[in-house]
């Protein structure tokens, strides 16, 4: 069974640029979930998403946004990047609701400069 | 607000000591917890969660409600258990539903042999 799979795997942008990082679960999983973990601040919570509606949203500006996709693969969209948004940028899925165990991604390395 | 804490970015011990990882949480109601771990160049994983009451790799965690902690214990280190690990709390919403895992920093065990 594949497990959950994030491209890019790494990603150099300007400050300013906009990214897209994508997402595929594990087959069978309904829910997404996005976390960001920055050099030093562990694993920080960005963004749920179940049966295609976002179900709660972490402490981050708007310009931080997402979706999922009907076949249950996410997008995570970071507008006016800047230089403190360099982080490692983890997805992962759930079966369906929350307390069944999380699988995790190698996630995406993205460096703004 | 719901928080979980790992006082210690880092623990050293020797082979065949035993080993406490600290984790306290902040939550008013029953809390669900896990403890996940990533091995060097591998994903995060799930290593045990409380309600499961098993022993994982030996490792063993019990809740204390009244201290507030979740601490991850083994009596004899290996030192294949360096590792990262993360302590967790399931995010309890509004309306009492259950949301997103809320991780500690993390603390990065090393075994020395």
């Amino acid at each position: 069974e594949a497990g959950v799979t994030q491209s890019p795997t790494h990603l150099i942008k300007t400050r300013g640029q906009q990214v897209t990082l994508r997402c595929s679960p594990i087959s069978g999983h309904t829910s997404v979930y996005w976390y960001q973990q920055a050099l030093g601040l562990g694993l920080q919570f960005l963004l749920w998403y179940d049966e295609g509606e976002e179900r709660n949203r972490g402490n981050f500006p708007p310009r931080f946004s997402g979706r999922q996709f009907p076949n249950y693969s996410s997008e995570l969209n970071v507008n006016a990047l800047e230089l403190e948004d360099s982080a490692l940028y983890l997805c992962a899925s759930s079966r369906d609701r929350p307390g069944t165990e999380a699988f995790f991604g190698q996630g995406t390395r993205l460096t703004v400069v | 607000a719901q928080r979980v804490t790992q006082p210690e970015k880092l623990l050293s011990v020797f082979k065949g000591a035993p080993v406490e990882l600290k984790c306290n949480y902040s939550y008013s109601g029953s809390p669900e917890l896990f403890w996940y771990v990533q091995y060097s160049r591998q994903r995060l994983q799930l290593l045990l969660r409380h309600i499961s009451r098993e022993s994982i790799k030996g490792f063993t965690a019990d809740l204390n409600k009244g201290e507030t902690s979740f601490h991850l214990k083994k009596p004899f280190a290996q030192e294949e258990d360096s590792a990262m690990y993360y302590c967790a709390l399931i995010n309890c919403l509004k309306r009492g539903s259950q949301g997103n895992l809320i991780f500690g920093k993390g603390t990065k065990l090393s075994v020395k042999p």
